[in-house]
């Protein structure tokens, strides 16, 4: 069973579309998160769910915009995409509870071309 | 702001070689986490360090927290083409719980 599961794998895409991922977890978290890895790798959180509230917006583009309808569920919109929204956009989940932090599962990834 | 640095970006051994990568950070930590990730695939959970000093060992792999809570290490030894990968460290922001910054990340190359 997957854990925690991403729909498309793949997007290519031309400059200017708008574009959704998706994003689901069975293991029954709390939390959410979104995470944008460019070309050197380095993983930047973009957004975090708590029980369907946003807690965590860094300094993203309000281009990109969250969705939870469900704790399962953390969806990623993205309006007018340009060339530097190229990357993998990986989704997470982990369990939160007081100031205890579990580990994240990740899911499989996103490979987002933009062109 | 706080950071995490990682040191080497870059490291390439022969098979059998032992490798070992440093993480660093700004601030002291509650926890800090390590993850594997291989090419093409997505970062995967080895473990969690929470006490100060603490020492825990996975097979080959050797994790440590620094005394003061603001350094980790992860030693493998005998590396194999296995362990090929991108390592990162993770450890909780201090104001924010539920905010976890990544090194990095470390990436390792093993020559067979």
């Amino acid at each position: 069973d997957t854990a925690v599961s991403q729909t498309p794998k793949y997007l290519v895409t031309q400059m200017g579309n708008d574009k959704s991922i998706k994003c689901e977890q069975n293991l029954g978290h709390d939390t959410m998160y979104w995470y944008k890895q460019d070309s050197k790798k380095f993983l930047k959180i973009m957004f975090s769910y708590n029980n369907k509230e946003l807690i965590i917006n860094e300094t993203v583009p309000n281009r990109f915009s969250p969705k939870s309808p469900d704790k399962a569920h953390l969806n990623l919109h993205i309006n007018s995409l340009e060339l530097g929204d190229s990357a993998v956009y990986f989704c997470a989940s982990s369990h939160v509870a007081g100031n205890s932090y579990n580990e994240q599962f990740f899911g499989p990834g996103t490979r987002l071309t933009v062109l | 702001g706080q950071q995490v640095m990682q040191i080497p970006q870059y490291q390439h051994v022969q098979e059998g070689e032992d490798f070992t990568t440093y993480c660093n950070s700004s601030t002291t930590l509650s926890n800090i986490q390590w993850y594997k990730q291989r090419p093409g695939g997505h970062p995967v959970f080895l473990i969690q360090l929470v006490k100060s000093g603490e020492v825990k060992k996975q097979k080959r792999l050797t994790f440590q927290f620094g005394e003061a809570k603001k350094n980790s290490s992860l030693h493998i030894t005998a590396t194999q083409t296995t362990d090929v990968g991108t390592y990162f460290c993770a450890g909780p922001r201090k104001t924010s719980y539920d905010k976890v910054i990544f090194g990095p990340g470390t990436s390792l190359s093993v020559i067979p």
